[in-house]
């Protein structure tokens, strides 16, 4: 069964930085897009950003860009957002999720991890 | 930005009963639209894919259909673990976006 586990959330003041790491296991890391979706408390679901196969493509949502940061290391097996210059609206659970295969953009998210809680508090 | 606008918001239904969701688009996503199915405390899980093809595993009574603008969910017959909040969500175009959501609650 695919496993992905998100790690590195936390506690931290607005204006703060945090990486956020998810491992990859039990499928081909390398050949799937993978994208960050985060859930405010009690809110919906909310896409932040997408990353191609080999890193060449990324796209984000407008409130994230420029602060945020996603990347891979297919040798790794890992999926990573640096999150810098927080704000207190970005205090949600972030969900790392797989793309399905063979999608030019991605595809639909077909496997999903439980998610790391990032909380934005003075 | 696309938006998608899911009704009802709320759907109050008993077990062995037909739902049907709504989502629809504020511009033409084609068929690429999915489905999702979120529990209290868990991650999302998919559904439907690019409107109507069931995702691995998924049983026979949750459809979909639609095309353009409006889709439809479609859950035959209600079991006690399908009670959730359902999502769709479009990738014609980016940003990619979700819909606020349906949640299917027990009569």
């Amino acid at each position: 069964e695919v496993q992905l586990v998100e790690s590195g959330g936390g506690l931290v003041q607005p204006g703060g930085s945090l990486r956020l790491s998810c491992a990859a296991s039990r499928f081909t890391f390398s050949i799937h897009w993978m994208s960050w979706v985060r859930q405010a408390p009690g809110k919906g679901l909310e896409w932040v950003a997408n990353i191609k196969e080999d890193g060449s493509e990324k796209y984000y949502v407008d409130s994230v860009k420029g602060r945020f940061t996603i990347s891979r290391d297919n040798a790794k097996n890992s999926l990573y957002l640096q999150m810098n210059s927080l704000r207190a609206e970005d205090t949600a659970v972030y969900y790392c999720a797989r793309g399905q295969l063979g999608m030019s953009d991605g595809g639909a998210f077909d496997y999903w991890g439980q998610g790391t809680l990032v909380t934005v508090s003075s | 930005e696309i938006v998608l606008t899911q009704s009802p918001a709320t759907l109050s239904l008993s077990p062995g009963e037909r739902a049907t969701l709504s989502c629809r688009a504020s511009q033409s996503v084609s068929s690429y639209l999915a489905w999702y199915q979120q529990k209290p405390g868990q991650a999302p899980r998919l559904l439907i894919s690019d409107a109507s093809n069931r995702a691995t595993g998924i049983p026979a009574r949750f459809s979909g259909s639609g095309s353009g603008t409006d889709f439809t969910l479609t859950i035959s017959s209600l079991e006690p673990e399908d009670f959730a909040v359902y999502y769709c969500q479009q990738r014609r175009d980016w940003p990619l976006t979700f819909g606020g959501g349906t949640k299917v609650e027990i009569k």
